[in-house]
């Protein structure tokens, strides 16, 4: 089956301080990989839309600057938290999009804390 | 742009009992709608999908529909069991597969 990776699962910083996620998909290629952020009990929030080889597209009200998506590879996309704040606080989710049969399989997540 | 609406945010049935989560669509275009379930903590789990050109699709206890005229589908969970306790969200998604639209998800809990 389709296997996406992400790392850390946990992480806790200091406020001011970058961050930086990584999601890979371990067994396909995927040419377009999401990011999401999800609030407790809450749906998944799309903030961008990341294509390899090109700038990642973002939802509206997430700030680019702060939120930097890197789609190097067919198969790693990296998100980075800038000059984290307690308020980006949150659980962090990959999805890759497999082109065969344009199935999307989620990363396991990474719960940030911002202290 | 697309709009999914999902129904009911929360569902209790008993042990055994049916459930039954609904969706529906505004985008004609829209073309695959997958389900997936995400237990507290982890990741969102594809557990069945059904693309437009066909109305059923049954995977043992799970099953979904399609009404493409309607615009809506529906998860049906017969048998229930307290390991379906979890967070059922749908999608739907157009040929191209570059974005996939989801609903605000249902939290289903079975009571033993």
């Amino acid at each position: 089956g389709a296997v996406v990776s992400q790392h850390p699962s946990w992480v806790i910083c200091k406020s001011g301080t970058s961050v930086k996620i990584e999601c890979r998909s371990l067994d396909f290629q995927a040419t377009t990989m999401f990011w999401y952020r999800q609030f407790p009990k809450q749906s998944l929030m799309l903030m961008a839309t990341s294509n390899e080889g090109s700038k990642a597209t973002y939802e509206q009200g997430v700030e680019k600057d702060k939120f930097l998506i890197n789609h190097a590879s067919l198969t790693l996309s990296t998100l980075t938290v800038t000059s984290a704040h307690p308020e980006d606080s949150s659980f962090y989710i990959c999805s890759a999009l497999r082109d065969v049969n344009e199935k999307l399989f989620f990363g396991s997540g990474t719960q940030l804390s911002v202290l | 742009g697309e709009n999914v609406e999902q129904h009911p945010s929360t569902l209790s049935v008993q042990e055994g009992d049916s459930a039954v989560i609904k969706c529906t669509y505004s985008d004609s275009a829209s073309n695959y709608f997958p389900w997936y379930k995400q237990e507290l903590g982890k990741r969102p789990q594809l557990i069945i999908d059904i693309r437009s050109n066909v109305g059923e699709k049954k995977d043992q206890r799970i099953a979904v529909t399609l009404n493409k005229t309607a615009k809506h589908f529906s998860l049906h969970i017969t048998e229930t069991q307290p390991e379906d306790s979890a967070v059922y969200f749908c999608a739907a998604s157009t040929n191209t597969g570059n974005q996939f639209y989801f609903g605000t998800g249902t939290s289903l809990t079975v009571i033993p």
